[in-house]
C-alpha cells in the first residue's frame, strides 16, 4: 500500500523567504502526483499536478519537482507571502483515482 | 468555478441522530466518487468508493452500516452518518474524477460536530 510522508510537519518563515516542502512516497509506480492547499476548516485547492513522465511543473511562484525513481517530490514557494499560510498536502492516486495523501505541512508566513 | 459541490459545509447534530452529506458533480457525470475523512491535525484518509448503481466499497476499518453511501445518479453521491457519536466528529470531503482528466476535483468539505 502506498504511503506518503511530508516533511516538515510545520514550518514558519518570515515574509519574502523562499521555501521548500518535501513529499516522499513508497511506491514509485505512480501516474501522477498532485499538490494541494488546504485552508483551516476548508476543502482542497489543487495547486499543481505533475505527470509521472514530467520532472517539474510551475505555476506562478510555485514550482513542483518529481523524482519518481527516488520516490520524492518537492514544492518550492518563491517570495513567500502571508497569504501563503495554509496546510500543503501532496497526494498520489492509484489506478482507480483513489488518493493517498501525505501528512501535510502547515506553513505560516510571518509578516 | 467549483466542479464538485458538497453540502452542507458545516453541521452540528445531537448524538444518536443521522446526518446526510451530499456530493454533486456539477458539469460532468461521475460513475465513481470517493469519500475521505480527516481527523484534527491528521491527513485525509479514504473511507469508501461510491459506485453509481452498485454498492459502495469500503476501506478496511470503516463500518459500512454506520457510514451509508448511496450513489443513485451519475451526479450525486450521499454519505449518511447514522446514529452519530461524538467520535464521528470530523471533516468529511468527497472527490469525483472527471472523465479524461488526471486532475482531482474535491468538494468543499463538511465539518461535522456531534454533541
Amino acid at each position: 500500500k502506498q504511503e506518503v510522508t511530508q516533511i516538515p510537519a510545520a514550518l514558519s518563515v518570515p515574509e519574502g523567504e523562499n521555501l521548500v516542502l518535501n513529499c516522499s512516497f513508497t511506491d514509485s509506480a505512480i501516474y501522477n502526483l498532485q499538490w494541494f492547499r488546504q485552508d483551516p476548516g476548508k476543502g482542497l485547492t489543487s495547486l499543481l499536478l505533475i505527470q509521472s513522465s514530467q520532472r517539474e511543473q510551475t505555476s506562478g511562484r510555485l514550482n513542483a519537482s518529481l523524482d519518481k525513481s527516488s520516490g520524492r517530490s518537492t514544492l518550492y514557494i518563491a517570495a513567500s507571502q502571508p497569504g501563503d499560510s495554509a496546510t500543503y498536502l501532496c497526494a498520489v492516486p492509484n489506478t482507480g483515482n483513489q488518493f493517498y495523501f501525505g501528512t501535510g505541512t502547515s506553513l505560516t508566513v510571518i509578516p | 468555478g467549483a466542479v464538485v459541490s458538497q453540502h452542507p459545509s458545516r453541521v452540528i447534530c445531537k448524538s444518536g441522530t443521522s446526518v446526510k452529506i451530499e456530493c454533486r458533480s456539477l458539469d460532468f457525470q461521475a460513475t465513481t466518487m470517493f469519500w475521505y475523512r480527516q481527523f484534527p491535525k491528521k491527513s485525509l484518509m479514504l473511507m469508501a468508493t461510491s459506485n453509481e448503481g452498485s454498492k459502495a466499497t469500503y476501506e478496511q476499518g470503516v463500518e459500512k452500516d454506520k457510514f451509508l453511501i448511496n450513489h443513485a445518479s451519475l451526479t450525486l453521491s450521499t454519505l449518511t452518518v447514522t446514529s452519530a457519536h461524538p467520535e464521528d466528529s470530523s471533516f468529511y470531503i468527497c472527490s469525483a474524477p472527471r472523465p479524461g482528466e488526471a486532475e482531482a476535483f474535491f468538494g468543499q468539505g463538511t465539518r461535522l460536530t456531534v454533541v
